[in-house]
């Protein structure tokens, strides 16, 4: 089935540990988004890509790092310079081409630090 | 992109129509309103979208007033698995979505 998977489901970061969370689409969407969730909030923006080799920075890009190495692929790295880095985090896909903007979700990540 | 404004928090009876506002007045003429939905823990859910006319689809119908500065999402027929936060959202071409705190839907047997 076509769709947005994320891995893992649950996470658990140490202190100082960078962890990659992962994202992959085969729904040949262009545009790949991560989104960071807090309990009881909306989703923030952390950063976005709309082409293979090119991001862009969102709301809350600090303490973060992405690749776009693959069309299908938008791996997120949580570093040690996140201080508060317990959330759901969310991936979502789009295709560039359409004229609207709808984006389609993964079931989510949740990053917990021990 | 254009600010939206939901209430906080709704509650339907099950079997009755939910009938969810928004506010978009600053919405700038190529904006598209969208709504999207998320039950607990899980990825939001696209419902439907509009720009100038009313929309309906297997999900829901979206009514967009005349002027555009509000829209009504309507569930016609909620169940309890409609309970979740639905939100709002006024953007154009590809930019990034911008969540607000969205409206909690409680629908109760």
């Amino acid at each position: 089935d076509g769709g947005i998977t994320q891995s893992p489901k649950y996470l658990f970061r140490k202190e100082g540990q960078n962890v990659t969370l992962s994202c992959e689409q085969n729904l040949n969407h262009d545009a790949m988004y991560w989104y960071r969730q807090d309990p009881g909030q909306g989703l923030r923006l952390i950063y976005y890509s709309q082409i293979v080799n090119d991001f862009q920075k969102g709301d809350i890009a600090e303490g973060y790092s992405v690749s776009r190495e693959k069309k299908e692929s938008f791996p997120l790295t949580v570093t040690s310079a996140q201080k508060n880095p317990t959330a759901f985090y969310l991936c979502a896909s789009t295709s560039h081409r359409a004229p609207v903007n709808i984006q389609y979700f993964g079931a989510g990540t949740r990053l917990s630090v021990l | 992109d254009a600010k939206t404004t939901q209430p906080t928090s709704m509650d339907c009876a099950e079997g009755r129509a939910a009938n969810l506002p928004c506010n978009h007045s600053t919405i700038s003429g190529n904006e598209y309103v969208y709504w999207y939905r998320q039950i607990h823990s899980q990825g939001p859910q696209y419902i439907i979208h509009g720009l100038k006319n009313n929309e309906t689809n297997e999900m829901a119908s979206l009514i967009i007033t005349e002027d555009r500065k509000s829209s009504t999402l309507i569930l016609p027929h909620a169940t309890l698995r409609d309970t979740a936060v639905y939100y709002c959202i006024a953007i154009s071409g590809n930019t990034p979505l911008v969540f607000g705190k969205g409206t909690r839907l409680s629908v109760i047997a």
